[in-house]
C-alpha cells in the first residue's frame, strides 16, 4: 500500500479484556517495529520483526503481550488481560531494511477502562 | 544504552522566526538520525534522515545537522508559520539496533 496503515484507530476496552492491534506495513518493507507512545513522551521500542522472524522483543513490557508476523506482511500485536496501565498510543513502523528511513502508521490509542 | 534527550520541551515563537530545536544523544557511535513530526492524535512524519557521515540534510525551510562527536543534533526552522506548529522529535540509531526516541519539543508557532 501507499503508507503504513494501522487499525482500529481507536480501541475502547474493559480492564481483563484481550486486544488485537494489527499493521499493515508499505509493500516489500522487510523490517516492522512496533512503538508504545505515553501521552508526552517519545515512542517506546516494543518489539522487531524481518520479515516474518521476530528477532527482538526485549520491549515487551510483560508476557501478557505478544506480537506476530506470520507470513512476513501483516502484523499483529495483542494484548492478553489488558491492565489500566496499558493505556497509550501504540505505533507500528517499517522500513527497507532495518537501519533506514522508519515510516509510521497512525497509531491506535488504546483506552483500557 | 543510547539515551536521547531534548531541549527546550516546549516552545513559543511568534510567525516569521528562524528557531532552532535541540537533540543530544549518550552514544555517539550512531548510524544515522531521524527528525520527526507529530500532530495531535497523529502518527510520526519523516522530516529529514542523516547519515553519520553526513554534517548537514536540507529540505526547504527545514535544515539538520549532525555533531557526533558533541552528541548532538539540531533542526533549524527558517521563516516559521503557524501550520509549523507540532512536536517534534529526534530519534537516534545504531546500527542493527532500534531507533531510541526523544520526549519531543512542543512547538506553537502564534500567528
Amino acid at each position: 500500500g501507499a503508507g503504513v496503515s494501522q487499525s482500529p484507530r481507536y480501541k475502547v476496552a474493559k480492564r481483563g479484556q484481550d486486544v488485537a492491534l494489527r499493521c499493515d506495513p508499505i509493500s516489500g518493507h522487510v523490517s516492522l517495529f512496533w512503538y508504545q507512545q505515553a501521552l508526552g513522551q517519545g515512542p517506546e521500542f516494543l518489539t522487531y520483526f524481518q520479515n516474518e522472524a521476530q528477532l527482538d522483543k526485549s520491549g515487551l513490557p510483560s508476557d501478557r503481550f505478544f506480537a506476530e508476523r506470520p507470513e512476513g506482511s501483516v502484523s499483529t500485536l495483542k494484548i492478553q488481560r489488558t491492565q489500566q496501565e496499558d493505556s497509550a498510543v501504540y505505533l507500528c513502523a517499517t522500513s527497507v531494511t532495518r537501519n533506514e528511513k522508519l515510516f509510521f502508521g497512525s497509531g491506535t490509542q488504546l483506552s483500557v477502562l | 544504552k543510547q539515551e536521547v534527550t531534548q531541549i527546550p520541551a516546549a516552545l513559543s515563537v511568534p510567525e516569521g522566526e528562524n528557531l532552532v530545536l535541540n537533540c543530544s544523544f549518550t552514544d555517539s557511535a550512531i548510524y544515522n538520525l531521524q527528525w520527526f513530526r507529530q500532530d495531535p492524535g497523529k502518527g510520526l512524519t519523516s522530516l529529514l534522515l542523516i547519515q553519520s557521515s553526513q554534517r548537514e540534510q536540507t529540505s526547504g525551510r527545514l535544515n539538520a545537522s549532525l555533531d557526533k562527536s558533541s552528541g548532538r543534533s539540531t533542526l533549524y526552522i527558517a521563516a516559521s508559520q503557524p501550520g509549523d506548529s507540532a512536536t517534534y522529535l529526534c530519534a537516534a540509531h545504531n546500527y542493527g539496533q532500534n531507533f531510541v526516541f526523544g520526549p519531543g519539543t512542543r512547538l506553537s508557532v502564534l500567528p
